[in-house]
C-alpha cells in the first residue's frame, strides 16, 4: 500500500507570492489534515477535511486554506506569503472510526520544506 | 484549551540506557493519546497509540502508559540503541475537537 505523497518536497517563493501544495493519501483514507512545522513554534493544526468538507480548523489567518477532492485528494493554499510562512508543511490522512473519531494512527507524508525570502 | 508538554526537551544518554520521555495533556476529554517519531527533515512516524480506555500500549523495545487522571503519558525505552536518536513527539487527539493537538517534542541523542 502506497504512503501518503506530498508534492513539491521543496519549495522557494517570496513575500507576496501565493503557493499550493499537494497531498495524496493512502488509499482508502477520506480524512486529510494539515499541520505547519516551525522550530520556534513546533507542530500547529491547520485544518482537516473529511469527505470534500473542511471538519476542522487551527487559528491560523485567512490567508491559508485548502480543499479536498472527490478522490480524497487535497491541495492547501497560502497567499500573500509572509517570511514567517517557511515551515514544513506535513500532510497526514486516516481512516475515521464512528461518529467520525480518529480511532488508529494518522499516517503522514513527509511534507513539503516552503522557503520565503 | 487543549495542551501538551514535553520534558525534558532534550535527552542525551549511552547506548544501552533505559529511559523515559514524558508527555502532560490538559485535555480531559482526551480519546487517545499517540507517541510518534521524527527523523532531522522528515515526517512522523508512528510508534503507539493508546486509547482513552487503555493504561499501555508495547511494541518491541517501546512501552507507552496513559493516565488520564494526572493527564500524563510516558514512553519508556529499553535497551536504547544509536538509531533510536530522533525527536519524540506526543499528541492528544481530544474527542471533543477531533484535532491532535502535539508537544514541543524530547530531542533524544543515543551516544555509541
Amino acid at each position: 500500500k502506497a504512503g501518503v505523497t506530498q508534492t513539491p518536497r521543496y519549495l522557494i517563493k517570496t513575500r507576496g507570492q501565493q503557493v499550493t501544495l499537494s497531498c495524496s493519501p493512502i488509499s482508502g483514507h477520506r480524512s486529510v489534515s494539515w499541520y505547519q512545522q516551525t522550530p520556534g513554534q513546533g507542530l500547529q493544526f491547520l485544518f482537516e477535511y473529511f469527505s470534500e468538507t473542511q471538519r476542522n480548523k487551527g487559528n491560523f489567518p485567512g490567508r491559508f486554506s485548502g480543499r479536498q477532492f472527490s478522490n480524497s485528494r487535497s491541495e492547501m493554499n497560502v497567499s500573500t506569503l509572509e517570511l514567517g510562512d517557511s515551515a514544513l508543511y506535513l500532510c497526514a490522512s486516516s481512516s475515521l472510526g464512528l461518529a467520525g473519531i480518529l480511532q488508529e494512527t494518522q499516517y503522514f507524508g513527509p511534507g513539503t520544506r516552503l522557503l520565503v525570502l | 484549551k487543549q495542551e501538551v508538554t514535553q520534558i525534558p526537551a532534550a535527552l542525551s544518554v549511552p547506548e544501552g540506557e533505559n529511559l523515559v520521555l514524558n508527555c502532560s495533556f490538559t485535555d480531559s476529554a482526551i480519546y487517545n493519546l499517540q507517541w510518534f517519531r521524527q527523523d532531522p527533515g522528515k515526517g512522523l512516524t508512528s510508534l503507539l497509540l493508546i486509547q482513552s480506555s487503555q493504561r499501555e500500549q508495547t511494541s518491541g523495545r517501546l512501552n507507552a502508559s496513559l493516565d488520564k487522571s494526572s493527564g500524563r503519558s510516558t514512553l519508556y525505552i529499553a535497551a536504547s540503541q544509536p538509531g533510536d536518536s530522533a525527536t519524540y513527539l506526543c499528541a492528544d487527539y481530544g474527542g471533543a475537537t477531533n484535532k491532535l493537538i502535539f508537544g514541543t517534542g524530547t530531542l533524544l541523542a543515543v551516544q555509541p
